[in-house]
């Protein structure tokens, strides 16, 4: 399978800041999305990265407070803006390589703490 | 949309006895059901995943079984050793992206 990178792994922040979380994967893929996981809680998604257009969200996240980018079919950045403690998480970047529901593998993470 | 839940939500066995994993869905057209393993730290890791053209699939110590009528699904650890402790999440779709369960805290105590 793919191999993901995501980075930074972790980070301490200030409220109010914003930070970009980047994910790169060693091969073309067809679909790219991006999860939170919230400290002993399930995965939820955020959005579904498109390339070339604008990310698809799901309810309750917006483009404003979580604006992503792909440019290519190897590469994904989510920023987290204007941060509060409640944005403290482990944000996941997921990827399915051929399109036709086929498997998702994850990235390992990105743990972020706001101070 | 699809909605996913997950039952237990911990579970502890003894090393060597079986554990058992199950999670409903509600949407009919869900078609694809995999099973991932995240232990503490790390990115959740796909251990096993099963079609709707197939009842049930096996790989060494785990299997999955697929019950489309009901609506349910299960996963099966056998012969359970303490590198099983995790937690697993069940999830489904139809078409991407993937809908989880809440996971299942994984015990198994030596």
């Amino acid at each position: 399978s793919a191999v993901i990178s995501q980075k930074p792994s972790r980070d301490i922040c200030q409220r109010g800041t914003s930070l970009t979380i980047q994910c790169q994967v060693d091969s073309q893929v067809t679909m790219m999305f991006w999860y939170r996981q919230q400290p002993g809680q399930s995965l939820t998604l955020i959005a579904t990265a498109n390339q070339g257009s604008e990310a698809t969200y799901e309810s309750g996240f917006v483009i404003d407070k979580f604006p992503i980018s792909r440019p290519n079919l190897t590469f994904s950045t989510l920023t987290v803006s204007n941060m509060s403690p409640e944005d403290s998480s482990i944000y996941l970047c997921s990827v399915e390589e051929s399109g036709g529901n086929q498997p998702q593998h994850f990235g390992d993470g990105t743990r972020l703490s706001i101070l | 949309g699809e909605n996913v839940e997950q039952h237990p939500s911990t579970l502890s066995v003894q090393e060597g006895d079986s554990a058992v994993i199950k999670c409903t869905y509600s949407d009919s057209a869900s078609n694809y059901f995999p099973w991932y393993k995240q232990e503490l730290g790390k990115r959740p890791q796909l251990i096993i995943d099963i079609r709707s053209n197939v009842g049930e699939k096996k790989d060494q110590r785990i299997a999955v079984t697929l019950n489309k009528t009901a609506k349910h699904f299960s996963l099966h650890i056998t012969e359970t050793q303490p590198e099983d402790s995790a937690v697993y999440f069940c999830a489904a779709s139809e078409v991407t992206p993937l809908v989880f369960g809440k996971g299942t805290r994984l015990s198994v105590i030596a």
